[in-house]
């Protein structure tokens, strides 16, 4: 089955500066790779995807890198805010098997002031 | 547009006894999941349904868990008898299914405690 590993485990930044978030999965037949942020007590919500057909998407400060030949995918987020302190989870779905997404263990992402 | 709905929030309940957790998936959403996330993890899948039908449960643990999801809408999933092992929170998801299936979200989920 597919096999998700994210790094790091733990992110400080300051304020303002940017985050970057590293996956890599096992299964060449994955194709849709999203990413959720899970803030305490809550459920993962939904903030950026992209599908193997793309390289790279971006929405606002938020962006997303995909190398399928590498098979690792990237978050990146600029001019980070306090409210961007969360727990962001990279995810991959390769559409065969159970059909669910297969995620990576978090990675703590602490803004500081 | 509600999103995904559960009930409870939280639970605490002694071992070995039964526990039931009820999600109402996203108006119009054919596809719903159960997941399991334990304490630092990433969630887990434990079941798939495509409208009341479950086309995957491998990694449900069948001794004990049991889910439903009798009209295609809402779905409840059961642990009968309750270990310790199974605090965890457990989340639900739904998705447009068809050729979105991928798309997934989330419930707040059940917070469990076994005691």
């Amino acid at each position: 089955g597919e096999n998700v590993e994210q790094h790091p485990s733990t992110l400080s930044v300051q304020e303002g500066d940017s985050a970057v978030i590293k996956c890599t999965y096992s299964d060449s037949a994955s194709n849709y790779f999203p990413w959720y942020k899970q803030e305490l007590g809550k459920g993962p919500q939904l903030i950026i995807d992209i599908r193997s057909n793309v390289g790279e998407k971006k929405d606002q400060r938020i962006a997303v890198t995909l190398n399928k030949t590498a098979k690792h995918f990237s978050l990146h987020i600029t001019e980070t805010q306090p409210e961007d302190s969360a727990v962001y989870f990279c995810a991959a779905f390769s559409g065969g098997g159970a059909d669910g997404l297969t995620f990576g263990k978090g990675t703590h992402l602490i803004i500081q002031p | 547009e509600a999103g995904v709905v559960q009930s409870p929030r939280y639970k605490i309940i002694e071992k070995k006894q039964p526990v039931a957790f009820w999600c109402n998936p996203i108006s119009g959403h054919n596809t719903l999941y159960w997941y399991r996330q334990n304490l630092g993890q990433g969630p887990e899948l434990l079941i798939r349904y495509e409208n009341e039908e479950a086309v995957d449960d491998s990694q449900l643990p069948k001794d004990r868990f049991s889910a439903e999801r009798l009209k295609g809408v809402d779905s409840t999933l059961k642990i009968q008898p309750a270990e310790l092992g199974d605090s965890a929170v457990y989340l639900c998801a739904s998705s447009p299914g068809l050729g979105l299936r991928e798309t997934q979200y989330f419930g707040p989920g059940t917070r469990l405690l076994v005691l």
